[in-house]
């Protein structure tokens, strides 16, 4: 059964910097693009960005809302996707969702979803 | 950037309805477009991708049509557990962008 266990989600202030992660199981992480996905409280959902496998060179993509402040990274040999957010700002609080990319056919769409880590940013 | 226009944003419909909810993309995605369901507290589940392939396990009365800029989510007979929120997405160029979601409500 594939599962993906996101944690590291809490209270930061403005600035600051957290770091999640997304435990993943029952498939070969090391086959897969991996993506995260944020959600406002009460809005709709938001494309963060893309981590490509070692066959792509771990190459990645980011949205433009947080390019060169969060950082995408994985160890294949811990079946692990991070996400370094740095620079913190109120508009970044959300749930994050850790998702799977799935080829169906030269574009990859996300099948499954972990269960969301909710990240706050307040002073 | 590709921007999804999803309507209607909510719609009120009864156990047994036939349901249509529209994205429209702002240039042509082929067929590049996936569609999801979330219930409240939840992550979104996968329905269609590839504008019209049903993923596993998902009941036959969800239905995916469309290609270019305008595509379908059809439920040919909404059920009880139907009521949530959908979105769309396309998957054709970055950023990845989802419509802004269709709320369906118990008429």
């Amino acid at each position: 059964e594939v599962q993906l266990v996101e944690s590291g989600g809490g209270l930061v202030q403005p600035g600051g910097s957290l770091r999640l992660s997304c435990a993943a199981s029952g498939f070969t992480f090391s086959d897969y693009y991996m993506d995260w996905v944020r959600q406002a409280p009460g809005k709709g959902l938001e494309w963060v960005g893309r981590i490509r496998n070692k066959a792509k060179s771990y190459t990645t993509e980011y949205a433009a809302s947080v390019r060169g402040r969060f950082t995408i990274s994985r160890d294949d040999s811990k079946n692990s996707l991070y996400l370094q957010m740095n620079s913190l700002k109120t508009e970044d609080t959300a749930v994050y969702y850790c998702t799977r990319g799935r080829d169906s056919g030269g574009r990859f769409h996300f099948d499954f979803w972990g269960q969301g880590t909710l990240v706050t940013v307040s002073s | 950037d590709i921007q999804m226009t999803q309507s209607p944003s909510t719609l009120s419909a009864s156990v047994g309805d036939r349901v249509t909810i529209t994205c429209r993309a702002s240039q042509s995605i082929s067929t590049w477009l996936a569609w999801y369901q979330q219930k409240p507290g939840k992550a979104p589940k996968l329905l269609i991708y590839k504008a019209s392939s049903l993923e596993s396990g998902v009941p036959s009365r969800f239905s995916g049509s469309g290609s270019g800029t305008e595509f379908t989510l059809t439920i040919s007979s909404l059920q009880p557990d139907d009521f949530a929120t959908y979105y769309c997405l396309q998957y054709d160029g970055y950023p990845r962008t989802f419509g802004g979601g269709t709320k369906v409500e118990i008429k």
